[in-house]
């Protein structure tokens, strides 16, 4: 079946530090990635999206690249804010028959940004 | 505009005792998902809906039962808790097929 592998944390980061949240993928077919996050006592979030090979999602400043040749789909970001401060959740969506599509995620990584 | 909304936000439960989590949607989306959180385990979906009146089992769909009368509700049932159900328990819909889920902001579950 499908899964996600993501870097396992906690990571904490200086502000200003570059980040990069390694994120692989096993699955059938040609998988939609996403990457969500999650703030504290809230539900998760959609972050970025990418849907095809070599499409690169980005939002607020937070990009990945979805490279079919490596199957992964890293999340970076080149100045971390204490406002990142997170859990971030890679996850793919594919086909789970009955004309349904699955979301399987990754198990998190929490991000702490320091000042 | 509510997007997704899961009451009740938090519950304690007794073992045995017997619940139902609500979600409701105003977005007229057809699917609907229920996903519990755990420590260290990511999310795991335990049952779904690809539209009114239909459900179909997810990863982790024993001691869990789901409705799906209308389409902007979907409900989960505990029938007799147990503390491995302790979790936080998450709803999310979307339009259309592999498209990005709406997410609700959790009911925090306890049984004792």
């Amino acid at each position: 079946g499908d899964s996600v592998t993501q870097m396992e944390g906690p990571v904490t980061l200086s502000e200003e530090a570059f980040l990069t949240i390694n994120c692989t993928y096993t699955a059938t077919g040609y998988p939609s990635l996403f990457w969500y996050v999650q703030y504290p006592g809230e539900g998760l979030q959609l972050l970025l999206k990418a849907t095809k090979a070599d499409d690169k999602g980005s939002n607020k400043g937070f990009e990945a690249t979805y490279r079919k040749e490596t199957t992964s789909f890293h999340l970076e970001k080149g100045s971390v804010q204490v406002s990142d401060s997170a859990v971030y959740f890679c996850a793919l969506s594919g086909y789970s028959g009955a004309g349904s599509y699955q979301l399987t995620f990754g198990k998190g990584t929490k991000l702490s940004v320091i000042p | 505009n509510a997007g997704v909304t899961q009451t009740p936000k938090f519950r304690v439960l007794k073992t045995g005792q017997s619940m139902t989590l609500l979600c409701a949607q105003d977005m007229n989306h057809e699917y609907m998902y229920w996903y519990r959180q755990d420590p260290g385990m990511g999310l795991r979906l335990i049952h779904y809906s690809v539209g009114e009146g239909t459900t179909a089992k997810g990863e982790v769909p024993d001691g869990y039962n789901v409705s799906r009368l209308k389409k902007q509700n979907f409900l989960l049932g505990l029938e007799s808790a147990a503390p491995s159900q302790t979790s936080v328990y998450f709803c999310a819909s979307t339009r259309t097929v592999n498209q990005p889920q709406h997410f609700g902001d959790g009911t925090r579950l306890s049984i004792l």
